[in-house]
């Protein structure tokens, strides 16, 4: 099956500084991966859509500036929250597409918990 | 842009007995939902999804039904055991679309012994 990787688990950085998360289809290419923010107890949100090669797209309300994605091959994409402030802890989960499959389907890896202090 | 509703928020069952779940969505246009369960602090883990040109899956004690004219679909879990607890998110999506999900608001499913 298809497997996505995330790194690291769990981080704590202290407030304004940058941490980066790496997304990874193990397995497959993924030429589309997406990034979710997850607060506790409450659903996934789309902050935005990461595109092999090119822009990614961000959803409304969420600031390309300070969500900074970068999808340079098809196995690997990452997000970098700069300037981080107690504000974007949270629990972030990427997902890729298979394109094996159907293609509406989609995996997600293992997620990152982040805390800023 | 796409909107997903999902009840209850949390459910309540004794092991053995059946569970379902309701999610109804806005955009006529989606045709492509997914149901997924995430254990606490872990991944969500796709369990069945079903896409528009059918009205009914199954899959051993899970079943999705999808009714397109009234925009709803539900997930059912028959004879439901304990490691069936965990919170449970429906999503929509529109294929050519990005295929961006649009999740629910989630259900919490507490199977009791």
């Amino acid at each position: 099956g298809a497997v996505v990787s995330q790194h690291p688990s769990r981080v704590i950085c202290k407030s304004g500084t940058s941490v980066k998360i790496e997304c990874r289809s193990l397995d497959f290419q993924a030429t589309t991966m997406f990034w979710y923010r997850q607060f506790p107890k409450q659903s996934l949100m789309l902050m935005a859509t990461s595109n092999e090669g090119s822009k990614a797209t961000y959803e409304q309300g969420v600031e390309k500036d300070k969500f900074l994605i970068n999808h340079a091959s098809l196995t690997l994409s990452t997000l970098t929250v700069t300037s981080a402030h107690p504000e974007d802890s949270s629990f972030y989960i990427c997902s890729a597409r298979d394109y094996r499959g159907p293609t509406d389907t989609q995996y997600f890896g293992p997620g990152t918990r982040l805390t800023v202090l | 842009g796409e909107n997903v509703e999902q009840h209850p928020s949390t459910l309540s069952v004794q092991e053995g007995d059946s569970a379902v779940i309701k999610c109804t969505y806005s955009d006529s246009a989606s045709n492509y939902f997914p149901w997924y369960k995430q254990e606490l602090g872990k991944r969500p883990q796709l369990i069945i999804d079903i896409r528009s040109n059918v009205g009914e899956k199954k899959d051993q004690r899970i079943a999705v039904t999808l009714n397109k004219t009234a925009k709803h679909f539900s997930l059912h879990i028959t004879e439901t055991q304990p490691e069936d607890s965990a919170v449970y998110f429906c999503a929509a999506s529109i294929a050519g679309g990005g295929n961006k999900l649009t999740f629910g608001t989630g259900t919490q499913l507490k199977v009791e012994l």
